[in-house]
């Protein structure tokens, strides 16, 4: 069935860093593919989207390439702040999936001043 | 604009008990769909509701029930809760429209705890 597969944490970065979490997905048909952070204690946030092939998505800094060639949609910013500090997630839905959101295992990602 | 709320914030229960969680959707959002997401993990589709109907489910048993009421606000009911059943329930509402569905809006989650 559809999956998706996240590098594992947690990453630890000191401010300023360069920041690639790495996420690779399976999907029969042609899904939509999101990053969502979840900061502690607290539910999740859409982070970016792409809904289809080369799409680009980018929030706060954050970028990710949906690449069907390579089945990945990369997380990337340039450099990471303290309040960066969380866990990130990667989904996809649509496709075979309709409404219904596949989620990776989650990134934790700690950032020290 | 209300973003997707839930209640209770944090629930302890004991096995075997039966347990409601609640939800209010976005506003002008028609779509509820529930996440299971244990310690560590990522969320866990449950089921999703559309206009007051079970539209797809997880590999959930039965004892997870939902309900949507006509102002799209939904419940999750779990009965004879077993342990495993302690996790975050995430509940997320998306706007009518093909693409909109597979943008969910997640609330804060209710944390529920057996025991």
């Amino acid at each position: 069935g559809d999956s998706v597969t996240q590098m594992e944490g947690p990453v630890t970065l000191s401010e300023e860093a360069f920041l690639t979490i790495n996420c690779t997905y399976t999907a029969t048909g042609y899904p939509s593919l999101f990053w969502y952070v979840q900061y502690p204690g607290e539910g999740l946030q859409l982070l970016l989207k792409a809904t289809k092939a080369d799409d680009k998505g980018s929030n706060k800094g954050f970028e990710a390439t949906y690449r069907k060639e390579t089945t990945s949609f990369h997380l990337e910013k340039g450099s990471v702040q303290v309040s960066d500090s969380a866990v990130y997630f990667c989904a996809l839905s649509g496709g075979n999936q309709g409404g219904k959101l596949i989620f990776g295992q989650g990134t934790e990602l700690s950032v020290k001043p | 604009e209300t973003g997707v709320t839930q209640s209770p914030t944090h629930l302890i229960k004991t096995r075997g008990q039966q347990v409601t969680l609640r939800c209010s959707s976005q506003s002008g959002h028609n779509t509820v769909s529930w996440y299971q997401q244990a310690l560590g993990q990522g969320p866990q589709f449950i089921f999703q509701y559309y206009r007051e109907e079970e539209n797809g489910r997880g590999n959930f048993p039965p004892r997870f029930s939902g309900l949507q009421f006509p102002n799209y606000s939904s419940e999750l009911n779990v009965n004879a809760l077993e342990l495993d059943d302690s996790a975050l329930y995430l509940c997320a509402s998306s706007a009518p429209g093909q693409q909109s569905l597979y943008e969910q809006y997640f609330g804060p989650g209710t944390r529920l705890t057996v025991t």
